[in-house]
């Protein structure tokens, strides 16, 4: 069956470190994935795609990787801010006609000052 | 540009008692979506509406109705609630480059 794994639900860091988070998956074939942040008692926000046959994209202080061999992305956070405190989710989508996103259950970044 | 609306932000009922989620897009998505959030299960889906006038079941529907309305308004509902529904739903809507998912600001629902 489908399986999304991201691998910490909790990771601590200092601030101005890079903060990176790793998601799994088994038995997609995902044309492309995504990342969204989560603020306590908010709904999920998107802040990156990316394609299958791109390794890397970047948005700022944001950068993501995407290994289709690995089955792995890696989502990094450089000189990170305790404002970036958040849980952070990585969605695939299903395939198929109809769009659908399967979400990983998130890890909670804490950013300590 | 209200986006993704949610009524009501937070609910307790009794089981057994019904009630509808209401959820409102103002962005002329075609796809919207119903979720619930539980700790340590993530986000799953429970229904979907691909266009006005379809829907389809997704990961967890059993308990749960939906009605698209119009291509704005995707309705849950409860026809009768279980202290396992206890969750906190979100309802989302896609555009049709079929990407990017808007939330809205979640339900938080308590049956006891």
């Amino acid at each position: 069956s489908q399986k999304i794994e991201q691998n910490s639900e909790a990771l601590n860091i200092q601030e101005g470190k890079t903060a990176t988070l790793t998601c799994n998956y088994t038995n997609y074939s995902p044309a492309y994935l995504q990342w969204y942040r989560q603020d306590p008692g908010r709904g999920p926000v998107f802040l990156l795609l990316i394609r299958e046959n791109e390794k890397e994209k970047r948005k700022e202080r944001l950068k993501v990787t995407f290994d289709t061999t690995l089955k792995q992305s890696l989502f990094h956070i450089t000189a990170s801010q305790p404002a970036d405190s958040a849980t952070y989710l990585c969605a695939l989508d299903s395939g198929g006609s109809n769009y659908k996103l399967t979400f990983g259950k998130g890890t909670l970044l804490t950013v300590n000052p | 540009n209200a986006g993704v609306t949610q009524t009501p932000k937070f609910q307790v009922l009794k089981t057994g008692q019904s009630m509808t989620l209401q959820c409102a897009q103002d962005m002329n998505h075609n796809s919207m979506y119903w979720y619930r959030q539980d700790p340590g299960m993530g986000l799953r889906l429970i229904y979907y509406s691909a266009s006005e006038g379809t829907t389809d079941k997704g990961e967890v529907p059993n308990g749960y109705n939906v009605s698209r309305l119009n291509k704005r308004e995707f309705s849950l509902r409860l026809e009768s609630a279980a202290p396992s529904q206890t969750s906190v739903y979100f309802c989302a809507s896609a555009g049709d480059l079929k990407e990017t998912q808007y939330f809205g600001p979640g339900t938080r629902l308590l049956v006891l």
